[in-house]
């Protein structure tokens, strides 16, 4: 099974300021990387597919990168509505997810 | 666009089987791959299975012994059921389609808490 292990487990963020958010596999899975923000009491929603990518109606200042085995999330300028749990997702090898990373306002 | 809802009890007992069902709405279910995936409280997510409108399916090789998922064409319905469960396997469980060619999950149901107490 391939480990995903996300880092920091909490992020103190100030409003308009940006945040990195790293995701870590514990075996190569090229771009097969996927990256979702869950709000409280809410599913999931997908950011970020194939490591970079955006998905439809994302808002530009989220952008994913990375390949191989490391990976980042990167918040360019945090909205209200962003602070959130994060989690990174492989498919390279069925599916595992990391555990999250929680960012919230400072 | 497409829209997916959970339903089932809310509540199981010990050792007995969850049951729970995915409606899609908006689209239909053929010729993609649908998932489970759940969500302890206060805990990350962990995928729990797929399976294709044919109905073959595939499962987390942690679960698949208690495991069985189906698909219901005429419904458009998917369905999950979990068998001999404890305590361990209270969670929110999610349905998703399996988008971008089987790859990430897009979209999801809102979400169904199942407790297993007696």
């Amino acid at each position: 099974e391939i480990v995903m292990t996300q880092s920091p487990a909490t992020l103190s963020v100030s409003p308009g300021e940006g945040a990195t958010l790293s995701c870590r596999a514990s075996q190569s899975i090229s771009s097969k990387l996927a990256w979702y923000q869950q709000k409280p009491g809410q599913a999931p929603r997908l950011l970020i597919y194939g490591a970079s990518t955006r998905a439809t109606g994302i808002p530009a200042r989220f952008s994913g990168s990375g390949s191989g085995t490391e990976f980042t999330l990167t918040i360019s300028s945090l909205q209200s509505e962003d602070f959130a749990v994060y989690y990174c997702q492989q498919y390279s090898s069925w599916w595992t997810f990391g555990q999250g990373t929680k960012v919230e306002i400072k | 666009q497409v829209q997916l809802q959970e339903s089932g009890p809310g509540l199981v007992k010990p050792s007995e089987t969850l049951s729970l069902t995915c409606t899609v709405s908006g689209g239909s279910i053929a010729r993609y791959y649908w998932s489970w995936i759940r969500q302890p409280a206060g805990k990350g997510l962990e995928w729990i299975g797929r399976i294709y409108t044919s109905g073959s399916a595939d499962y987390n090789s942690s679960l698949k012994s208690r495991l069985t998922m189906s698909v219901d064409m005429s419904k458009n319905q998917f369905s999950l059921k979990l068998s001999s469960v404890t305590a361990a396997d209270t969670a929110v469980y999610y349905c998703a389609k399996v988008g971008g060619g089987n790859n990430w999950f897009d979209p999801w149901g809102q979400g169904t808490l199942v407790i297993v107490s007696s």
